[in-house]
């Protein structure tokens, strides 16, 4: 079973703080995602990464930066924090093509 | 437009009910998941199947490609099933999914 998790499981800071999520993956997959998840929206691809080093933008991508340093570790980074990136943030893991595994998710509240 | 659809948007049931959750999408299709968020928010992946029929227990999904929908059927419901079914599309030639908005399910005792 693939073992993925995420830090902190909840974050509060305030408008235009500096914020780092991290996720780490112990199943030596080589693609890494970062979701938003918000009401009536569902699941949003943020940004995702084939392998260390490597960064693909995804579908919202504004007012992210990410960063893959090593195979296990893919880092979101929010720089000037706003209200509306309040939201539940999830790390995936996977082979390619295969199934995705996803952490606890992170619960960030932007004030 | 949305790529995937999901339907019903919630659904309440009485224990020992069956469910039938759909999944219709617009664009060509690499693989079909399935996955179940508990009302904790955690996501565990139920199937991934781009085509046919698979079964996991009291689970079934089907994908009919041609006809752009897959489903997945809950027999037998039990309240522990209660929580959020997603569906996510992988499309052809990309290594991304795009989730649909998910079916709200709950199992009344």
């Amino acid at each position: 079973e693939a073992a993925v998790t995420q830090s902190p499981r909840n974050k509060v800071t305030v408008t235009g703080g500096n914020v780092t999520l991290s996720c780490r993956q112990t199943n030596s997959h080589n693609y890494m995602y970062w979701y938003r998840q918000d009401t009536g929206h569902g699941l949003r691809l943020i940004h995702y990464s084939y392998g260390a080093g490597n960064l693909q933008i995804g579908d919202v991508p504004d007012g992210y930066k990410a960063t893959r340093t090593t195979q296990e570790d893919f880092f979101l980074l929010l720089e000037l924090a706003s209200p509306s990136q309040t939201s539940l943030y999830f790390c995936a893991s996977s082979d390619a093509g295969g199934t995705q595994y996803f952490g606890p998710g992170t619960r960030l509240l932007v004030l | 437009g949305q790529q995937v659809q999901q339907s019903p948007a919630s659904l309440v049931l009485q224990e020992g009910e069956n469910a039938e959750l759909q999944c219709n999408f617009s664009t060509s299709l690499n693989s079909m998941q399935w996955f179940y968020q508990r009302p904790g928010g955690s996501l565990v992946s139920l199937f991934y199947n781009p085509s046919g029929t698979k079964h996991s227990g009291r689970l079934t999904s089907t994908t009919v490609i041609k006809e752009r929908r897959s489903s997945l059927h809950i027999s037998s419901s039990q309240t522990t099933d209660s929580g959020t079914y997603l569906c996510a599309l992988e499309r052809g030639g990309a290594d991304r999914l795009t989730f649909g908005k998910g079916t709200q399910l709950i199992i009344q005792p």
